[in-house]
C-alpha cells in the first residue's frame, strides 16, 4: 500500500526567510512520481514541483525546489525567500507509475504555512 | 488556455436529491480525475477515466454515486440520492497522460447537503 505522511500540521515563517515543509512516503512501486501542490484560502490547487523516482536531481522551480532523498524516502518541499502569498495549505502526493494504484493521485494531509510580515 | 472548468462553483441541496457536477478538461488532455476532499479524510481519488474510459472507480463510495465521460471533453459525477455525509469540496483534474504529467486540477464544487 501506498502512502504519503506530512507530520507538520501547521508552520511558521518569517516573510524573506526559507522553510522546509517535510513529507515522506511509502510504496514498493519502483517508478513513482513525488508532487507539491499548494492549497490557498480560496481552495484551488495549484501544482508546484514534481520529482520522478529516477531522476538524478532534485528537482527546482523558481523559489520551490524539492529535497529528495531516495533512501529515507523523503521528499521534503523547500521554500526560499518566503512571501505573504505563499501563505496556505501543501500537499505532498504520490503517484505510483505501475500496478493496480497507477494513475492514483495520493495526497498527504497537507500542512498549512503561515508567514509572517 | 482555460484551464478544467468545473461547474457549479456552490451548490446547495437538500437530502435526497439528485445532484450533477460537471467538468470540462483542458483540451487534448486524455485523462480525467474526480476527487473530494474533506476535512476528515483529506483528498481521496473517486474514479478516473483515460481516453473517455473509466479505469478505477474503486474509490467511489457506493451505488449513489456514478460518474460518466461521454466524450472527450465532459465529465459528469452524479450522486443520486444525496445525504449531508457527501458534503465536501469535489475536484475534476486532467493530465495529458497520467504517467508523465501533473494533474491541473478545476476551482472545485462546493456541495453543501442540507
Amino acid at each position: 500500500a501506498q502512502k504519503i505522511t506530512q507530520t507538520q500540521p501547521g508552520m511558521f515563517v518569517q516573510e524573506k526567510e526559507a522553510v522546509t515543509l517535510d513529507c515522506t512516503y511509502d510504496t514498493s512501486d519502483p517508478s513513482y512520481g513525488l508532487f507539491w501542490y499548494k492549497q490557498p484560502s480560496s481552495g484551488e490547487m495549484i501544482f508546484l514541483i514534481y520529482q520522478g523516482s529516477y531522476d538524478q536531481q532534485n528537482a527546482t522551480e523558481g523559489r520551490y525546489s524539492l529535497n529528495f532523498q531516495k533512501a529515507r524516502k523523503s521528499a521534503n518541499l523547500v521554500i526560499s525567500a518566503s512571501q505573504l502569498g505563499d501563505s496556505a495549505m501543501y500537499f505532498c502526493a504520490m503517484r505510483a507509475n505501475y500496478g493496480g494504484s497507477q494513475g492514483n493521485l495520493i495526497f498527504g494531509k497537507g500542512t498549512k504555512l503561515s508567514v509572517k510580515p | 488556455d482555460a484551464g478544467v472548468i468545473q461547474s457549479p462553483r456552490h451548490e446547495v441541496t437538500e437530502m435526497g436529491q439528485e445532484v450533477t457536477l460537471r467538468c470540462k478538461p483542458i483540451s487534448g488532455h486524455n485523462s480525467l480525475f474526480w476527487y473530494r476532499q474533506t476535512m476528515m479524510r483529506g483528498l481521496e481519488l473517486l474514479i478516473y477515466f483515460n481516453n473517455n474510459v473509466p479505469i478505477d472507480d474503486s474509490g467511489m463510495p457506493e451505488d449513489r454515486f456514478s460518474a460518466k465521460m461521454p466524450n472527450a471533453s465532459f465529465s459528469t459525477l452524479k450522486i443520486q440520492p444525496s445525504e449531508p455525509r457527501d458534503s465536501a469540496v469535489y475536484f475534476c483534474a486532467s493530465s495529458p497522460n497520467w504517467a508523465l504529467y501533473g494533474y491541473t486540477f478545476g476551482s472545485g464544487t462546493r456541495l453543501t447537503v442540507v
